[in-house]
């Protein structure tokens, strides 16, 4: 079936680092990829969005990479700070489906150290 | 605009006890989703509307759980007897064309 980043691990970084976040997707047919950052206590904050079409994209101080070769993608902030730590989700989409409907990975919590 | 608002934002209830949630979408958006999160199931997509019209309901558990759109600006997502085993945090959503957000979470507690 459909998984995206079966996983929850950790990732911790001194403030002033760049961070990596890592997504695995096994859904050939997804054409849509999102990244959102969650808070503790909110819901879901969209971050980035890629399209499959793309390899690259950026935003302010994030990057997110697209490889389909290996169905890999990755959120890359620059200078990460203290108000980056969060749980951070990939979702994928299938756009030429029709419907509308993100899947969920399991996320990566991001611990941004002074 | 106030995105998408969700109420109540906590609930403690009983055993058996009817739950409903209830959720205000973004104007103008076409799309709303239910979603459920969990600890251990992390966010799972329940049930799914277009233009007031649900799409795919395979997410929803159990015949406990109904969802019902009547308008364009509501939503409600109702658990009927509930069980401890539901509490939850339940995300609304909804989109226009790709992205979609969410809305701050209702955060249940069956005891």
């Amino acid at each position: 079936g459909e998984s995206v980043g079966l996983h929850l691990p950790t990732l911790s970084v001194q403030e002033g680092d760049n961070s990596i976040i890592n997504c695995a997707y096994s859904n050939s047919a997804s054409d849509y990829f999102i990244w959102y950052k969650q808070e503790s206590g909110k819901g879901p904050q969209f971050i980035i969005d890629i399209r499959s079409n793309m390899d690259k994209r950026q935003g302010q101080r994030v990057t997110v990479l697209l490889n389909k070769t290996v169905k890999h993608l990755s959120l890359q902030i620059a200078a990460t700070q203290p108000g980056d730590s969060a749980v951070y989700f990939c979702a994928e989409n299938s756009l030429s489906g029709g419907y509308n409907k993100l899947i969920f990975g399991a996320g990566t919590r991001l611990a941004v150290h002074p | 605009d106030a995105g998408v608002i969700q109420s109540p934002r906590h609930e403690v209830t009983e055993m058996g006890q009817e739950v409903t949630l209830r959720c205000k979408p973004i104007s103008g958006h076409d799309y709303l989703f239910w979603y459920r999160q969990t600890m251990m199931r992390g966010l799972e997509l329940l049930i799914y509307f277009n233009n007031n019209v649900p799409i795919d309901d395979s997410g929803m558990p159990e015949d406990r759980f109904s969802a019902k759109m009547p308008n364009a600006s509501f939503s409600t997502l109702k658990i009927q007897p509930s069980e401890p085993r539901d509490s939850a945090v339940y995300f609304c959503a909804s989109s226009f064309r790709n992205t979609i957000y969410f809305g701050e979470g209702s955060w249940l507690t069956v005891v």
